[in-house]
């Protein structure tokens, strides 16, 4: 069975300060992908990042930036100088060998000026 | 742009009226998938095509049917909606099930009233 945990449920910061979202997921699949999209009040679900079980290395776009570790098999997303518009419910989610997605809870990000 | 397209965004009915909810894309993807998602919940995946081959989730309730006419266009038909029906619908494309390109693509959703 596949499971993705967001422990936080919501989380407040100011404008301009880092934040990170925390993703933690059990497998028993060798192969698997890693997922992140946004959900901004609109409703629609953004992608963002896609990371497969053997690609470790962090990446970087612009202001966010993910990182992957299987020993803790934890895979963190951090907005760096967060901006109002990144407010959104964030969804982790890991697709397996069944290839279908499972998302954790998601996390509300709220960032006021 | 190549997209995903939701009609309507919003669509309010009555308990028991049938209701058809419509997907669209322009990706040219083999794969096509409907989730619901209740209010603070995770999108829950109700079924998907891949091509014509419609796959149904163990649990989704026979209230709930799909069509898929061409690789353009899906739609959600629910037969008799309840009150507990109300939720957002969410269409997405994929353009593989398995593999580099099974990254799924959302639509903007539906949000669905049942009165």
């Amino acid at each position: 069975a596949q499971k993705v945990t967001q422990a936080q449920t919501e989380i407040s910061v100011v404008e301009k300060e880092d934040v990170t979202l925390d993703c933690v997921y059990e497998t028993r699949d060798t192969t698997y992908y890693l997922f992140w999209y946004k959900q901004p009040p609109s409703g629609e679900l953004v992608f963002l990042i896609r990371r497969n079980s053997f690609d470790e290395q962090n990446e970087i776009s612009g202001r966010y930036s993910w990182n992957f570790q299987k020993s803790t098999s934890s895979f963190n997303f951090t907005i760096t100088a967060s901006q109002v518009v990144d407010s959104a419910v964030y969804f982790c989610a890991l697709e397996g060998g069944g290839n279908k997605l499972t998302f954790g809870t998601g996390t509300q990000l709220k960032v006021e000026l | 742009d190549a997209m995903v397209i939701q009609n309507p965004r919003y669509q309010v009915t009555q308990f028991g009226k049938p209701v058809t909810l419509s997907c669209s894309q322009t990706l040219n993807h083999n794969v096509m998938y409907w989730y619901q998602q209740k209010s603070s919940q995770a999108p829950k995946l109700l079924f998907h095509y891949y091509d014509k081959d419609f796959n149904n989730e163990a649990d989704t309730p026979d209230n709930f049917q799909s069509r898929r006419p061409n690789t353009s266009f899906c739609f959600l038909d629910i037969r008799s909606p309840g009150l507990g029906d109300a939720a957002m619908y969410l269409c997405a494309t994929s353009r593989d099930l398995a593999g580099p390109t099974d990254t799924q693509y959302f639509g903007p959703g539906t949000r669905l009233t049942v009165l």
